[in-house]
């Protein structure tokens, strides 16, 4: 069975400093993994995905996630917080069954203060 | 634009009324999805269509009938909802047979059951 553990529910920076977001997995596999944004009133977008090639992973608005299977984790980060980044973030785990499944967190809002 | 659009947006309605979601994606995916977003949950998979063809139902109560007409269109259609059933109704799409693809999501209707 596949499952992730997202460690923070929140997590407060100021604008212009470090974000980092935590994320580890459990996968009898090579998993794939992903990092979704979720804003208010939206649907989740895609920042990133890990698919076994390069295990730095740079997605959309400077953010980028480390694959560490020593520690089984994928932590997501960004140097520098934005006041748009501020959202619910979600790290998901990929299986196949028959069918796609997404395993999802249960999220980390990242609250960004002026 | 997530190239996955979702219909309507809002949704109110009382216990016995019958309504339908709808969702179109114009990403060339042949695999489309349900979730259900709710309040400090886990999202959670209702249904999965592989070229048309319903693969999982994950438990769902028949008082939600989904429809999969061809690969671009899914419906959810709605009938005698509980309270409990208000949430955000998501529908996200992929290639079929890919782990590895992420899932395109749609800005999801919010349903609200009175």
């Amino acid at each position: 069975a596949q499952s992730v553990t997202q460690l923070d529910s929140h997590v407060s920076v100021s604008e212009g400093t470090p974000v980092l977001l935590r994320c580890n997995y459990s996968s009898s596999y090579s998993p794939s993994l992903f990092w979704y944004v979720q804003h208010p009133n939206k649907g989740l977008q895609l920042l990133l995905k890990y698919t076994s090639a390069a295990t730095l992973v740079k997605g959309i608005n400077g953010f980028e996630a480390e694959f560490k299977k020593s520690e089984t984790s994928f932590h997501l980060t960004k140097p520098s917080a934005h006041m748009s980044d501020a959202a619910e973030y979600f790290c998901v785990v990929s299986g196949f069954t028959g069918f796609q499944k997404l395993v999802f967190g249960t999220g980390t809002r990242l609250l960004v203060s002026p | 634009e997530t190239g996955v659009t979702q219909t309507p947006r809002h949704l109110v309605m009382g216990m016995t009324n019958k309504k339908s979601l709808k969702c179109e994606q114009h990403l060339g995916h042949n695999a489309m999805y349900w979730y259900k977003q709710s309040a400090k949950k886990p999202l959670e998979l209702m249904f999965v269509y592989n070229f048309k063809e319903q693969t999982e139902n994950n438990s769902v109560p028949s008082r939600f009938s989904p429809e999969c007409p061809n690969s671009s269109h899914l419906f959810l259609h709605l009938h005698t909802l509980q309270p409990e059933d208000s949430a955000l109704y998501l529908c996200a799409s992929s290639q079929a047979g890919q782990a590895n693809q992420p899932q395109h999501f749609g800005d999801g209707t919010r349903l609200s059951i009175l």
